[in-house]
Formats: C-alpha cells, structure tokens, sequence
C-alpha cells in the first residue's frame, strides 16, 4: 500500500532562518506532488505542484521555493524566512489527474 | 475557472442531531468530487468520493450525491458524534483544472454531548 511520510512535525525557527521541509511517498511509481499551506483558521493554499523530477509548478510567488530530486521526494524550501510563512504544511500525492490526493500528516512551522 | 463553495462555518450542533453542510461547485465538464475531513493538528483524509452525476460516496455513515442539475455535493449524517468534530472540505478535480486538485474554504463542525 502507499504511504506518505512529512517531516518534521513541528518546527519553530527564527525569522531570516533557512527551511527545508520534507516529503516523500513510498510504494507508488510518478506520482503527481503537492504542497499546501494553511495559515491559522483558514483554507489550504496550493503552493507547488510537480508531474515528475525536477518539474515544479509555482502557484504563489514567494520566498519558497520547491524541488523534486527523486521520483518520490518533494522538498520544499526558503533562504530567509518571514513571519508570514509560519503555518501549517502539508504534502500530497496523487496518482493522476481526477482521482483523489492523499496527505501526510503535516509539518507546524512557526517562525519566531 | 473552477471553484467551489461551502458552507460557512463554524457549525455546532448536539450530539445525535442530523448534520448537513453544503457545497457546490462550478466547473466545465464532468468532475469528481470529494469530501476530506481533518482532524485538530493533523492532515486531511479523504472522507468519501463521487466520479460521476447521480453517484453517491459513503463512508462511517457520511453520504454526499453527486447532483448535476444543482452542481451540488452536500454532506448528510444522519447522527453525529462528538468524535465527528473536524474541519470538513468539499473538493473537485477536472481535466480543465489539470493537475490541481480545487478546494472549498472548510467548514468547522463541533459537536456537543
């Protein structure tokens, strides 16, 4: 069966701090990848999306940046971090187009 | 493009009582539907799907019925349990969307013993 890890589950780090978030899925082939974020309170925002290594499409321009080195492995990341970019995180995979999209358990990231 | 909408909430409602939250959505073409819930602190989970018009998704006693004619995908329970306290979100994916999966807002349920 497949499987989604997200790590770590928390994190707190100081403003101008880099972030290296990690995703990775396990016993599917090419799956499509996601990041969300979700501030306090309210919706998911998409934030990357990926259709295969080294293929990233951006949602929201930002501070964040995503990358897919392996077929299963989704990093997302920043070089300086803000205030706003703390919230909570999550990762998802899909196996194609219409069909539904599983998630990991996120990743709480406060920046202090 | 496409969209979807919910509900606002929070909605709190007594343990046992009948629970609906609605959702519609806006697309071209023929698109699946879900219903994801999350629990306080952890990821979403897919709670129940419907791929085509009139198809009903079912699952630990949550229905929703894929209604064309409305463009609807409301969530029913006919009993709800205090276990039930989540956040729910309605959801589409269509061809025209491509790789993206379209969520509503969320609506916060509560329910009291």
């Amino acid at each position: 069966s497949q499987t989604i890890h997200q790590w770590p589950a928390t994190l707190v780090q100081p403003v101008g701090s880099p972030l290296s978030l990690e995703c990775t899925v396990e016993g599917t082939s090419n799956p499509n990848l996601y990041w969300y974020r979700q501030a306090a309170g309210r919706g998911l925002q998409l934030l990357f999306y990926s259709v295969g290594i080294g293929q990233i499409s951006s949602e929201v321009p930002q501070n964040l940046s995503a990358s897919r080195p392996q077929d299963r492995q989704f990093i997302l990341s920043s070089k300086k971090l803000l205030l706003s970019d703390s919230g909570f995180y999550l990762c998802a995979w899909r196996a194609q187009r219409n069909t539904e999209a599983f998630f990991g358990q996120g990743t709480r990231l406060t920046v202090v | 493009g496409d969209s979807v909408t919910q509900m606002e909430g929070p909605v709190t409602l007594s343990e046992e009582a009948f629970l609906t939250i609605n959702c519609t959505y806006t697309a071209t073409g023929y698109p699946s539907l879900f219903w994801y819930v999350q629990y306080p602190g952890e990821g979403l989970q897919l709670l129940l799907k419907a791929t085509k018009a009139d198809d009903k998704g079912s699952n630990k006693g949550f229905e929703a019925t894929y209604r064309k004619e409305t463009t609807s995908f409301h969530l029913e329970k006919g009993s709800v349990q205090v276990s039930d306290s989540a956040v729910y979100f309605c959801a589409l994916s269509s061809y025209n969307q491509g790789e993206k999966l379209i969520f509503g807002q969320g609506t916060e349920l509560s329910v009291k013993p």
